[in-house]
């Protein structure tokens, strides 16, 4: 089945100590996004890729990074992991823009624990 | 900046009982998403409205939207215990060649007793 697959499942680092995230998928999408949601929050968008096109949402720290070697796997770098980055980290992906719509399919997600 | 605003955020519902969700959003969109998430889990698509008018059911719950009203409701219908989740609504309110950049709604905690 295609699909978005997200490992580890969880992880846990140290305060400073950096930490990658990685997503594959299966189903051929162009745009990959990274999500953080954090308790009994909503997601919040940090940045997505289209193709190799990078975009960064305006209020995304610095500290969080994002590479994309080829269109199945997109990874997520925290270079400095602080208290406040715990968090469930989720990665989604659409089809082409311009289509009538373009829904997200999201992978199960990475727990992150900073200790 | 579009913002959306769902209400209630937290529903405590009787088994068996109807009740409604309600997701405003503050910009021109006609593409409105609603997902379901368990705890510790991602999310869920549930359904998808492209347009004014549009009406979506599966099992009991039936979702929405009036572009006008810049409202998306979700419906549910007899309401039983699986149904237990937070319920999210996302709006793409970019059109055209957007990426499909989501903005969610605070999300509502859904509680189904007996």
């Amino acid at each position: 089945d295609a699909m978005v697959i997200q490992n580890p499942r969880y992880q846990v680092t140290q305060f400073g100590k950096p930490v990658t995230l990685s997503c594959s998928q299966t189903l051929n999408h162009n745009v990959m996004y990274w999500y953080q949601q954090k308790s009994s929050q909503a997601p919040k968008l940090l940045f997505h890729y289209y193709d190799k096109d990078f975009n960064n949402e305006a209020d995304t720290p610095d500290n969080f990074q994002s590479r994309r070697p080829n269109t199945s796997f997109c990874f997520l770098d925290i270079r400095s992991p602080g208290l406040g980055d715990a968090a469930m980290y989720l990665c989604a992906t659409s089809r082409v823009p311009g289509l009538l719509y373009n829904e997200q399919f999201f992978g199960p997600g990475t727990r992150l624990t900073v200790l | 900046e579009l913002k959306v605003e769902q209400n209630p955020l937290f529903l405590s519902m009787q088994e068996g009982k109807n009740y409604t969700i309600y997701c405003n959003y503050s910009t021109t969109s006609d593409r409105l998403y609603w997902y379901r998430q368990d705890p510790g889990k991602s999310l869920e698509s549930l359904f998808v409205l492209l347009s004014n008018g549009a009406v979506k059911q599966e099992g009991r719950l039936m979702a929405s939207l009036d572009t006008k009203a810049r409202l998306s409701t979700l419906h549910i219908t007899a309401a039983v215990h699986d149904l237990s989740a937070t319920y999210f609504c996302a709006v793409d309110a970019a059109g055209g060649t957007s990426y499909g950049k989501l903005t969610f709604g605070q999300g509502t905690i859904l509680t189904v007793h007996p």
